[in-house]
C-alpha cells in the first residue's frame, strides 16, 4: 500500500510566481490535511479537505493561498504571487476518517522562493 | 487557543538507556495525543496515539502515558539505540470535528553508542 505521495519534492520559485503543490493520499483515505513547517518552527495546520469539499481552512493565510481536493486526482495547494516568507516545507497528511484519527504524512514539498 | 509544549533542548542519552520525552498541554484535555518521529528532510512518521481515557499505551519498545491531572504525556523509548536518534513530535487532536493536529515544537533525541 503506497504511502502519501507529494510532488514535487523540491520547488524553486521567484517572487511573484505561482507554486502548485500536489498530494495523493493513501489508498482508501478520503481526508487530507495540509501543514506548513517554517524553518526552525513547528508544524502548523493550514487546511482540511474531503473530496470536493473544504472542511476547515482556519489555518490558511487569507490571501494568495487556496486548496482543493477534486473528485478525481490529487489535492492541490496553490500559492499565488509567492513571497520569500512562503519558503517552507509543506506537508500533506491523510487519514481514513471513520473514527480513526491517525494521520499519515507525505515526504513534503520544500518550497524555496528566491 | 490550545497549546502543546515540548522541551526544545536536545536530549542526549547513552545507548541502552531509557529515553523519556515530555509533552505538556494547556486548557482542557484533548480527546487524544499523537506522537510522531521526524528525521531531517522527511515527513513525520506516526508512532502512537493515546486517548484521553487511556492511561498508558505500548508498542514494542515505545510507551506513552496520558496524565490529565498534570496535563502531560510522557513518551518512553526503552533500550534506546543510535537509530532512535530523531526529533519526536507530540500533537493534540480531537479539539474539533476536523481532527486537525496542533503540534509541539518537537524534542531532538540523540542516542550515543
Amino acid at each position: 500500500n503506497a504511502g502519501v505521495m507529494q510532488n514535487p519534492r523540491h520547488l524553486v520559485r521567484r517572487r511573484g510566481q505561482e507554486a502548485r503543490l500536489r498530494c495523493s493520499p493513501m489508498k482508501g483515505h478520503s481526508h487530507v490535511y495540509w501543514y506548513r513547517q517554517l524553518p526552525e518552527e513547528g508544524l502548523k495546520f493550514m487546511v482540511y479537505l474531503q473530496k470536493e469539499n473544504i472542511i476547515d481552512e482556519s489555518g490558511m493565510p487569507k490571501e494568495r493561498f487556496s486548496a482543493e481536493f477534486p473528485k478525481e486526482g490529487p489535492s492541490i495547494l496553490r500559492i499565488q504571487q509567492v513571497v520569500r516568507g512562503d519558503s517552507a516545507a509543506y506537508f500533506c497528511a491523510s487519514s481514513p476518517g471513520q473514527g480513526l484519527p491517525e494521520q499519515y504524512f507525505g515526504p513534503g514539498t520544500r518550497l524555496t522562493v528566491t | 487557543s490550545q497549546k502543546i509544549e515540548q522541551n526544545s533542548e536536545a536530549l542526549n542519552i547513552q545507548e541502552g538507556k531509557t529515553a523519556t520525552l515530555t509533552c505538556n498541554y494547556t486548557n482542557y484535555s484533548p480527546a487524544y495525543l499523537q506522537w510522531y518521529r521526524q528525521d531531517p528532510g522527511r515527513g513525520p512518521v506516526f508512532l502512537l496515539l493515546i486517548r484521553e481515557n487511556e492511561k498508558e499505551k505500548r508498542k514494542e519498545r515505545l510507551k506513552v502515558t496520558f496524565d490529565t491531572t498534570l496535563k502531560q504525556s510522557l513518551f518512553h523509548i526503552t533500550a534506546s539505540q543510535p537509530a532512535d536518534s530523531a526529533t519526536y513530535l507530540c500533537a493534540r487532536g480531537g479539539d474539533n470535528a476536523g481532527n486537525m493536529l496542533t503540534f509541539g515544537g518537537g524534542t531532538r533525541l540523540m542516542v550515543k553508542p
